[in-house]
């Protein structure tokens, strides 16, 4: 069985732009979770899909914002890029509703210059 | 507000030691504490989980311990091995909700 893709694997973008990181689950996973990782702030939760409905959220500004399919992908967005976005960007998916035991893809970098 | 307190930030341990993480949690919801180990360029990977009913859970070479009225739970790493050098993080979550993580210990193993 694969596990949970990421694409891309590495992002430079400028502050202003926008960026849109994608996120494949695991086969028959229907929850996706994002989570941001720096070296200060360790893992910040971002939001969690469940079923194409958000389901929890983290305190994030509204320039975060993501989606999923009805085939359980999942995309993120950030718009309006700030420098302190610079981190890597994890999505986890989970087979169940508790949405506990999480299984985590490899991460996006995304640099912001 | 920080709802799960690791420590310590970061361990050196000489190989067959043993390795002690600490985490505390605030938030008596919770009913789900995992550790994930995560190694460099690696997301964070499952490695043993605990619900409060239990105070101790072993599977080979590490445990958790949990102190239900205390609010802590920690993971012994018996016989550390240079291949254990990674992050670890402790969580906590409660059903259908976010997992809370700590801020990670990084383990150093020396041969």
């Amino acid at each position: 069985k694969a596990g949970v893709t990421q694409t891309p694997r590495y992002l430079i973008k400028t502050r202003g732009q926008q960026v849109t990181l994608s996120c494949s689950p695991i086969s028959g996973h229907r929850s996706v979770s994002w989570y941001q990782q720096t070296p200060g702030q360790g893992l910040q939760f971002l939001f969690e899909y469940f079923s194409e409905t958000q389901r929890n959220k983290g305190n994030f500004p509204g320039r975060f914002s993501g989606r999923q399919f009805s085939n359980s992908r999942s995309e993120m967005n950030v718009s309006t890029l700030e420098l302190g976005d610079s981190a890597l960007y994890l999505c986890a998916s989970s087979t169940q509703a508790t949405n506990e035991k999480l299984f985590f893809g490899s991460g996006t970098q995304l640099s912001v210059l | 507000q920080q709802q799960v307190k690791q420590s310590p930030q970061s361990l050196i341990v000489q190989k067959g030691g043993i390795s002690i993480i600490n985490c505390a949690y605030e938030n008596t919801a919770f009913d789900y504490f995992p550790w994930y180990q995560q190694f460099p360029g690696k997301g964070p990977a499952l490695l043993i989980a605990i619900r409060p009913d239990v105070s101790e859970k072993k599977e080979g070479r590490f445990t958790i311990s949990f102190n239900k009225s205390a609010k802590q739970f920690s993971l012994h790493i018996m016989d550390s091995q240079p291949g254990d050098s990674a992050t670890y993080f402790c969580a906590a979550s409660r059903s259908a909700g976010k997992s809370t993580f700590g801020d990670g210990t990084t383990l150093t193993v020396k041969p």
